[in-house]
């Protein structure tokens, strides 16, 4: 099974920052990767597919580059709306989340 | 609106069953793979189950695999997991998501989700 980790776990940062989050594959998972931001309470929403691709309707201040192993989300400039938690996933085989990064305000 | 609602969660003792089921609405639900995503209180995203839109492919984790059973009736437009010899450890919300693009056992993100259901497994 491919197993994801995220680092760093939590991030302190203030508004107008830029953000970058690291997601790692246990193996290549070419570019068959996702980014997520859930808020408490709320169901998780898609930001980034295929890597690099932006979801429809989701601010451009997001970005994600990487393929492989190693992949990253950068929010350009945080916003007040940008403070959650962010996972990455894996669907190159079967599908699994990574463990999480929570943004919190500094 | 597109949109998923989930029903059937609540509190179960160790060993029992339950099922879930998911309604989807303002898209063709036949189209698209369905997936089933666990939280347990406090924690993180855990990918539980995905069925193929014909039912040809379906996977589990091995958290679950033997204990639990996706299930879709696209007449119904309705997505179901059947949960068996539930443990403490099943506690959850459970979301069900769909695939983003429609295809038939090709993995992908999840774009539409849910609200989720509670499940409880407690003596």
């Amino acid at each position: 099974d491919i197993q994801m980790t995220q680092s760093p776990s939590t991030l302190s940062a203030s508004v107008g920052d830029r953000v970058t989050i690291t997601c790692r594959a246990s193996q290549s998972i070419s570019s068959w990767l996702a980014w997520y931001q859930q808020k408490p309470g709320k169901a998780p929403k898609l930001l980034i597919y295929k890597a690099s691709s932006l979801e429809s309707g989701v601010p451009s201040r997001f970005s994600g580059s990487g393929s492989g192993t190693e992949f990253t989300l950068t929010i350009s400039s945080l916003q007040p709306d940008d403070f959650a938690t962010y996972y990455c996933q894996q669907y190159n085989s079967y599908s699994a989340f990574g463990p999480g990064t929570k943004v919190d305000i500094k | 609106e597109v949109q998923l609602v989930e029903s059937g969660g609540g509190l179960v003792k160790p060993g029992g069953s339950l099922r879930l089921s998911c309604a989807a609405s303002g898209f063709t639900f036949s189209s698209y793979s369905m997936n089933w995503v666990r939280q347990a209180p406090g924690k993180g995203l855990e990918w539980v189950s995905s069925i193929s839109s014909s039912s040809s492919y379906i996977y589990y984790a091995d958290s679950v695999k033997g204990r639990f059973t996706i299930s879709r009736d696209n007449a119904k437009n309705s997505l179901y997991l059947q949960m068996n010899s539930l443990r403490a450890e099943d506690t959850a919300v459970y979301y069900c998501a769909r695939d983003l693009t429609p295809n038939e056992g090709e993995e992908d993100a999840f774009d539409i989700w849910g609200q989720g259901t509670m499940v409880t497994v407690s003596s």
